[in-house]
C-alpha cells in the first residue's frame, strides 16, 4: 500500500521561512512532485524531485531522501500569497498514477 | 489559450440522474486523468489515460466510466448520480506519467 504522511495546518510570518515536510511510505519510488493549491483553485506544479538532494526555484526548494522515504518544500521570504495549500505526490512505480497527500494549509499572517 | 479546459464549472443536479463533465487540452499531452477532491480536500486519482490504456482506481465505482474519443479529450460520464458524489472534479494531463500534470479549473458537482 502507500501512505503519504504531512502536516495539516501550519502558520508562518510574512517575510519568515517555512519548512513543510512529507513523509512517504511505498513499495517502490518513481518520484515526488509538490504542489499548490489556493483555496477554489486548481492545484498547480511547484517542483519534482527523483534523486536525493534540493532542487532550487526561486524563493521555493524541495529537498529529497529515498533512504529516509521523505521530502520537504522550503518557502522563504514568505509573502501573503503564498497563504495556500500545499499538496505532496508520490508515484510509486513504473507509470501508476501520482498518489497525493491530504496536503497541508499554510496560513501566511503579518 | 486555456491549456486544460473542462466543462461546466458547476453542475448541480439531482440523485439519480446520469451527467456528464469534458475535458480538453491543448498541451499536446500524452497523458490525462480525472481525480475527485471531496469536502476535506483529500485529492484522489480516479483514472489516468495513456496511449489508449486505461488505468482504474479500484476503489471507484464502476458508475463512473471515462470516454476518450482522441488524445486531446477525456470525458467523464456519471450513471444514477448519489448524494456522496459532491464534490470538486479535476481533470488534468501531462506529457508522459513521470511529467508535472497541469490542471483544469475544476467542476464543482452539487446533488441535491
Amino acid at each position: 500500500g502507500q501512505n503519504i504522511d504531512q502536516p495539516t495546518e501550519m502558520t508562518a510570518t510574512e517575510g519568515a521561512i517555512v519548512q513543510i515536510n512529507c513523509t512517504y511510505q511505498t513499495s517502490g519510488f518513481n518520484g515526488l512532485f509538490w504542489y499548490q493549491q489556493h483555496a477554489g483553485e486548481a492545484p498547480t506544479f511547484l517542483s519534482y524531485n527523483v534523486l536525493d538532494g534540493l532542487e532550487e526555484k526561486g524563493r521555493f526548494s524541495s529537498f529529497l531522501s529515498r533512504s529516509k522515504g521523505y521530502s520537504y518544500l522550503l518557502l522563504k521570504e514568505l509573502q501573503m500569497k503564498d497563504s495556500a495549500s500545499y499538496l505532496c505526490a508520490v508515484r510509486d512505480r513504473g507509470n501508476t498514477p501520482l498518489v497525493f497527500g491530504k496536503g497541508t494549509r499554510l496560513s501566511v499572517i503579518a | 489559450d486555456t491549456a486544460v479546459s473542462q466543462t461546466p464549472k458547476y453542475l448541480v443536479t439531482q440523485m439519480g440522474n446520469d451527467k456528464s463533465i469534458k475535458c480538453e487540452q491543448n498541451l499536446g499531452h500524452d497523458t490525462m486523468y480525472w481525480y475527485k477532491q471531496d469536502s476535506k480536500k483529500f485529492l484522489k486519482i480516479m483514472f489516468s489515460y495513456n496511449n489508449k490504456e486505461l488505468i482504474i482506481n479500484e476503489t471507484v465505482p464502476n458508475r463512473f466510466s471515462p470516454k476518450s474519443p482522441d488524445k486531446a479529450h477525456l470525458n467523464l460520464h456519471i450513471n444514477s448520480l448519489e448524494l456522496g458524489d459532491s464534490a470538486v472534479y479535476f481533470c488534468a494531463s501531462s506529457q508522459s506519467p513521470n511529467q508535472p500534470q497541469h490542471f483544469g479549473d475544476g467542476t464543482r458537482l452539487s446533488i441535491l
